[in-house]
């Protein structure tokens, strides 16, 4: 079975200071690791995913993250935050050839001006 | 590109009731899959569709139940209406392929009262 755990339920920052919001894994075989964030009362949107490669993924508006196969995590980094990015952030991941999807619980960022 | 439509946005029914929803993917998906979303059990899949079939199936009661037609349409019906059936359903295409990001539509909110 695979999970996925995002250990924070809420991070804040201030604008214009460095995020990370974490995430880590469980999966039989290579994982397909996905970001997608959600804004207030709209469906989730795609970030970044890893699937294969340089460990450092780059995505939209600024975001990045790293994969790290030996801690099992693909935390979600941005170098300056934006009061804008304030929105609920979910980590999931994919294996084997079924495509069914596993989501974290979700971690609500909160950028304060 | 269109994107995923979900009809309708917003639904109130009464406890006993059923409901059917509705799912739009991207032209060219072939896959759909449903998600049920609330506050305190975060996202949780339903049922994945793929050309017809059902290629996965979640952890919820015979009461949750869903088709897909021949142009990649996809409903679910929820039979027997619980209070805590009340939730944000969130439906998600993608293109085939276990490395492929999932398109969200803007998902139906169920109010059972």
């Amino acid at each position: 079975a695979q999970s996925v755990a995002q250990p924070e339920d809420q991070v804040n920052v201030a604008e214009g200071n460095p995020l990370t919001v974490k995430c880590t894994y469980s999966v039989s075989g290579n994982p397909y690791l996905f970001w997608y964030v959600q804004y207030p009362n709209r469906g989730l949107q795609f970030l970044l995913k890893y699937i294969t490669g340089d460990n450092l993924v780059k995505g939209s508006y600024g975001f990045e993250a790293e994969f790290n196969k030996s801690q099992t995590s693909f935390h979600l980094k941005k170098p300056s935050a934006l009061v804008s990015d304030s929105a609920l952030y979910f980590c999931a991941v994919r294996a084997g050839s079924a495509g069914k999807s596993t989501f974290g619980d979700g971690t609500t960022l909160t950028v304060k001006p | 590109k269109a994107g995923v439509t979900q009809t309708p946005r917003y639904l109130i029914k009464t406890r006993g009731q059923q409901v059917t929803l509705s799912c739009s993917p991207i032209s060219g998906h072939r896959s759909v899959s449903w998600y049920q979303q609330t506050p305190g059990q975060g996202l949780q899949f339903l049922f994945e569709y793929f050309s017809e079939t059902q290629r996965n199936k979640g952890n919820f009661p015979g009461r949750f139940s869903g088709r897909q037609f021949s142009n990649s349409r996809s409903e679910m019906n929820v039979s027997t209406l619980e209070l805590g059936d009340s939730a944000l359903y969130l439906c998600a295409s993608s293109a085939t392929g276990v490395n492929t990001e999932a398109f969200f539509g803007q998902g139906t909110r169920l109010t059972v009262v």
